[in-house]
């Protein structure tokens, strides 16, 4: 099945400073990548996705990168502010009814 | 549109002791999925159903089970609670089917936090 692994557990940044995250993902097949935010206390909420007829999706400051050919897909923040601090999950789908699998997530903290 | 709710949000158990979990759907989304979320575990999935049938199931002991009925809603049940369960139980609902060419955006309940003592 498929196995998603992400890097870093814990990252830390300076606000206004970039953060990156990346996940990679074992199965070919799979051709749907979310990246959920979890800020402490609260559920996980979809903030971007990507499916893998496309490289790149941009959404103000973030934007998640797709390479099929090395099996990975990163999230980059711009300008990172205090309120982007929380834990970050990526997951990867394959096509049909398999469910998400996910990583085991990136606590970020941005120091202001 | 109401989000994915789950009752009750918080939980204390013995051990030995059962538990039930519910969850609601937003509504028109037919699969629900819930997942355990433990510190540096992550979200593990433990199971998924669609109408009322389970799809998918995660890699679990069979104390572990749940069911959906006919209006989405969905129950899961801990039997033999131990120590171990005590963690974060979340659902997550999702409007497509997940049929072959189709993604699987899903949108998650505010967990209910099981403790077990």
């Amino acid at each position: 099945g498929e196995n998603v692994e992400q890097h870093p557990s814990t990252l830390s940044v300076q606000e206004g400073d970039s953060a990156v995250i990346k996940c990679t993902y074992s199965d070919s097949a799979s051709n749907y990548f979310p990246w959920y935010k979890q800020e402490l206390g609260k559920r996980p909420q979809l903030i971007i996705d990507i499916r893998s007829n496309v490289g790149e999706k941009k959404d103000q400051r973030i934007a998640v990168t797709l390479n099929k050919t090395a099996k990975h897909f990163s999230l980059h923040i711009t300008e990172t502010q205090p309120e982007d601090s929380a834990v970050y999950f990526c997951a990867a789908s394959i096509p049909g009814n398999t469910p998400l699998v996910f990583g085991k997530g990136t606590r970020l903290s941005v120091i202001a | 549109k109401a989000g994915v709710t789950q009752t009750p949000r918080y939980l204390i158990k013995t051990r030995g002791q059962q538990v039930t979990l519910s969850c609601s759907p937003i509504s028109g989304h037919r699969s629900v999925s819930w997942y355990q979320q433990t510190p540096g575990q992550g979200l593990q999935f433990l199971f998924e159903y669609f109408s009322e049938t389970q799809r998918n199931k995660g890699n679990f002991p069979g104390r572990f089970s749940g069911r959906q009925f006919s209006n989405s809603r969905s129950e899961m049940n801990v039997s033999t609670l131990e120590l171990g369960d005590s963690a974060l139980y979340l659902c997550a609902s999702s409007l497509l089917a997940g049929e072959r060419g189709s993604y699987n955006e899903q949108f998650f309940g505010p967990g209910t936090r099981l403790t077990v003592l």
